[in-house]
């Protein structure tokens, strides 16, 4: 089946750094990317998705851009705040086989910012 | 408003009892789905449905049933439950296109003592 392989965490950065979360897959067929937050005693939001190889993802000044010759969809932001303080899952969704239709997740990547 | 809702929000019970979480959507979405997440925020999928016919069904005990009146309902009943189904479950629901993403509800904190 599929499966999703994320940067460790947790992740401590200063207000205003340079932010990324490294996302490998494996997945049968071409699936489409997902990165979701869940923010502290919330349910999952989603943050962006890219649903073709070379698509760029962007969403509150995130961007993933997904990669298919490397199977990657990592996350970037340019300069993160206090408010981006939360977990984010990197997600495909499965195009083929037992996995067709459903989201698969990585372990999340917990952040906290600080001021 | 609420795209995907879920009751209760909050669930104690002990060893044994049986319980029901209900799942709710007024997005029109023909696929439902149960997540369960565990203390270290891993997610994984439970059960899919869609138009009330259960697609997926991962290696999830016999005593987890789901049930779909309805494509846009989708109620999980877990039978003699045990410490270990401690957890919080999500629902979400999406169209069946693999683009197309999914919407999940805000989760139902289960704790069995």
């Amino acid at each position: 089946g599929d499966s999703v392989t994320q940067m460790e965490g947790p992740v401590t950065l200063s207000e205003e750094a340079f932010l990324t979360i490294n996302c490998t897959y494996t997945a049968t067929g071409y699936p489409s990317l997902f990165w979701y937050v869940q923010y502290p005693g919330e349910g999952l939001q989603l943050l962006l998705k890219a649903t073709k190889a070379d698509d760029k993802g962007s969403n509150k000044g995130f961007e993933a851009t997904y990669r298919k010759e490397t199977t990657s969809f990592h996350l970037e932001k340019g300069s993160v705040q206090v408010s981006d303080s939360a977990v984010y899952f990197c997600a495909p969704r499965g195009a083929g086989g037992t996995s067709y239709g459903k989201l698969t997740f990585g372990q999340g990547t917990i952040l906290t910012v600080h001021p | 408003d609420t795209a995907v809702s879920q009751t209760p929000k909050y669930l104690v019970t002990q060893m044994g009892n049986d319980k029901s979480i209900k799942c709710e959507q007024n997005l029109g979405h023909d696929t439902m789905y149960w997540y369960k997440q565990d203390s270290k925020k891993f997610l994984k999928i439970m059960f899919s449905y869609n138009n009330k016919e259960l697609i997926i069904n991962e290696t999830v005990p016999n005593r987890f049933s789901p049930k779909s009146p309805d494509k846009a309902h989708l109620n999980l009943h877990i039978n003699s439950l045990e410490l270990g189904d401690s957890a919080v479950y999500f629902c979400a629901s999406s169209p069946s296109e693999r683009a197309a993403p999914m919407y999940f509800g805000p989760g139902t904190r289960l704790t069995v003592t």
